[in-house]
């Protein structure tokens, strides 16, 4: 596609519930980075990935975070048994390689967890 | 544990006046510096990708500077219009195929 897309654009879960966020990033990137900000927080950085391998998941929260990306392309954020403070926008960014070249950002998912 | 920081959080400019802020990064390791500019209810928007010590890149009214030696970089913008009321961002690299840290940003607002 002509930009990265994300999916879905805003989702109200319960608390405790397993909530799927996507993200399709620009054709022919090779580099995809999952992000979030919680009120009043700058961009947290969570995971990314250089193809389909993650060479670094130390910003994921906790255990109930995961990732993956699948064909180089398409990647998953899922969070199990969603908690309130999980609540936040998640910005998915995509560049042609971590070469210090741009990254294009999804216009984020908006998560709120009632 | 890898820290950017900017400076000022927020920021209040009049219309037409000129402004700069600032963001610090760790001088060792340095590899690439971004600047971002996220207005509200859009996804951030690139300005300006930076590498080599002294670098200075302009794009309209708004231009930066990179210091990697003393791990500092400006950003300028002149003559203030209402649009530039956004929320300025910059994120470092340290090495090539390594995450992009970013700082927590200023916040810019243009007073009319």
């Amino acid at each position: 596609g002509a930009g990265v897309s994300q999916s879905p654009s805003n989702k109200v879960t319960e608390k405790g519930k397993d909530v799927e966020l996507r993200c399709d990033p620009i054709s022919g990137h090779t580099a995809l980075y999952w992000y979030r900000q919680s009120l009043g927080q700058g961009l947290e950085f969570l995971i990314y990935f250089q193809g389909n391998s993650a060479p670094d998941k130390s910003g994921l929260p906790s255990d109930r975070f995961s990732a993956e990306r699948t064909g180089g392309s398409v990647s998953t954020l899922t969070i199990q048994r969603t908690q309130q403070e999980d609540s936040a926008v998640y910005l998915c960014a995509s560049s042609f390689s971590s070469t210090g070249n741009t990254i294009y950002f999804g216009e984020g998912s908006w998560l709120t967890v009632v | 544990i890898l820290n950017v920081e900017q400076s000022p959080q927020s920021l209040h400019v009049q219309e037409g006046d000129s402004t700069n802020f600032t963001c610090s990064f760790p001088s060792s390791n340095f590899y690439a510096l971004h600047w971002y500019r996220w207005e509200t209810a859009k996804s951030p928007e690139a300005l300006f990708v930076m590498t080599l010590n002294g670098d200075e890149k302009k794009k309209g009214r708004i231009s930066a500077t990179l210091n990697t030696k003393e791990g500092y970089s400006y950003l300028y913008i002149k003559g203030s219009q209402p649009e530039d009321s956004a929320t300025y961002l910059c994120a470092f690299m340290v090495n090539r195929d390594d995450k992009i840290i970013f700082g927590k940003g200023t916040r810019l607002h243009i007073l009319p």
